[in-house]
């Protein structure tokens, strides 16, 4: 079975500061780890993705994740935050190999970005 | 088309009513899914088509719940008797392969009044 807990449903950076939203996952084999970011009446658009390649993923608009297997982790970064990141986020999960299971979601983190 | 389209984008149906959700996936896409997001809940696994086989049905939260896939492509999800919990975001992603991940649809806002 696979599980994801994101810490804190609502996070709140100042603009140009640090993006940080924690991701915790289970999973009983090695898994692919995903980021998906939701704006308002909109559908989810993939940010980046962990499929067993380099543990440090870049994505798109200046995000990346880096995937720690010790900490089952896949905590979501930015260095500088921008007014235009506010926005409902996703982390994901999903067993590798075989098998039906969709993608299990955690429920979300909304970044607030303050001027 | 270049993405997944989803219709209606929105959904006004009186408790008790059936209905029909539509999802068109990415050409060539043969993995398909339905997630249910509500307010405060997440995203919710519903059901997934992969190719010809027998969809994963594991998700669908009561039998009022059904959903088909005609050649391998177009979606619809059928709700039946529908109730007021009933009411969230219906979201539909398509996948050719879970190494890529899945793109998502924009939703169809459904409201059981």
């Amino acid at each position: 079975a696979q599980s994801v807990t994101q810490l804190g449903s609502h996070v709140s950076v100042s603009e140009g500061a640090l993006v940080l939203l924690r991701c915790n996952y289970s999973s009983s084999v090695p898994p692919y780890l995903f980021w998906y970011v939701q704006y308002p009446n909109q559908g989810l658009q993939l940010l980046l993705k962990y499929t067993s390649a380099a543990t440090l993923v870049k994505g798109i608009n200046g995000f990346e994740a880096e995937f720690k297997k010790s900490e089952t982790s896949f905590h979501l970064t930015k260095p500088s935050a921008h007014m235009s990141d506010a926005a409902e986020y996703f982390c994901a999960v999903i067993e590798s190999g075989g098998g039906a299971d969709g993608l299990t979601f955690g429920k979300g983190t909304h970044l607030i970005i303050q001027p | 088309g270049a993405g997944v389209s989803q219709s209606p984008s929105n959904k006004v149906t009186e408790k008790g009513k059936d209905v029909e959700l539509r999802c068109d996936p990415i050409s060539g896409h043969t993995a398909l899914y339905w997630y249910r997001q509500s307010l405060g809940q997440g995203l919710e696994f519903l059901i997934y088509f992969q190719g010809n086989s027998a969809p994963d049905k594991s998700g669908l939260p009561s039998d009022r719940f059904s959903a088909e896939r005609t050649g391998g492509s177009v979606s619809t999800l059928t709700i039946q008797r529908t109730q007021q919990e009933d009411s969230a975001v219906y979201l539909c992603a398509s996948s050719q392969d879970k190494n890529y991940g899945y793109t998502f649809g924009s939703g169809t806002r459904l409201t059981v009044v």
